[in-house]
């Protein structure tokens, strides 16, 4: 299984709405990842988790909150989100943060969100 | 900090015709390099690696090679195909215990084949 599986694939919300992405790996992978990725643009990078801990979040608001239940699961919970939060949400996933050859990423189809 | 640059598109060519894609980078010690691809409406799918200089990756008939002394790492394909029409990242993570792994992407290219 080399598959990083994103549900749901679209997801439409108010501007009021609490809802949360969810991203599954079965690769035994440790670090995951959440990227976002306006039109015609390069993915940006919004957190790391690596081991399960939180290691980078790049300044993301607020409104954006990750979750690491376990090794295999990330979600990231969404609340009052602004129309400009509307993109393509990817999540990805490496067998390590640290060696060269382990930062590998796999990547899931994403996210398409948008925030009405 | 780290950055990578790659030749602006978008790049239209026929059937059959030979594919350069430049791409260079910036960044301290020995990063890891990539390219990924992106087929419309899909998320991004690693088309080779490199993760030392000199080293050659390789996939699907395309090739890029790893040159440290021109912090270089261009795609190559002898053959496009129109499946091959997409849009193609170049990236870098590293060096080795730093960053956790994070990906520093160039802007794209968009590669149109025609028939």
């Amino acid at each position: 299984d080399t598959e990083v599986t994103q549900t749901p694939k679209h997801l439409v919300m108010g501007m009021t709405n609490k809802k949360s992405l969810k991203c599954e790996q079965h690769m035994g992978h440790r670090a995951m990842y959440w990227y976002k990725q306006k039109a015609k643009k390069p993915p940006e990078l919004m957190f790391v988790y690596s081991y399960e801990k939180l290691s980078i979040n790049e300044s993301v608001p607020s409104r954006f909150s990750p979750e690491c239940p376990n090794s295999s699961l990330l979600n990231l919970h969404l609340h009052a989100l602004q129309p400009e939060d509307s993109a393509l949400y990817l999540c990805a996933s490496s067998r390590a943060p640290y060696r060269p050859g382990d930062t590998e990423a796999f990547f899931g189809q994403g996210t398409r969100l948008t925030v009405v | 900090g780290n950055s990578v640059t790659q030749m602006e598109g978008p790049v239209t060519l026929s059937e059959e015709a030979f594919l350069t894609i430049n791409c260079t980078y910036t960044a301290t010690g020995y990063p890891s390099l990539f390219w990924y691809v992106q087929y419309p409406g899909e998320g991004l799918q690693l088309l080779l690696k490199a993760t030392k200089a000199d080293d050659k990756g390789s996939n699907k008939g395309f090739e890029a090679t790893y040159r440290k002394e021109t912090t270089s790492f261009h795609l190559e394909k002898g053959s496009v195909q129109v499946s091959d029409s997409a849009v193609y990242f170049c990236a870098l993570s590293g060096p080795p215990g730093t960053s956790y792994g994070k990906l520093t992407f160039g802007q794209g290219t968009i590669l149109t084949v025609h028939p």
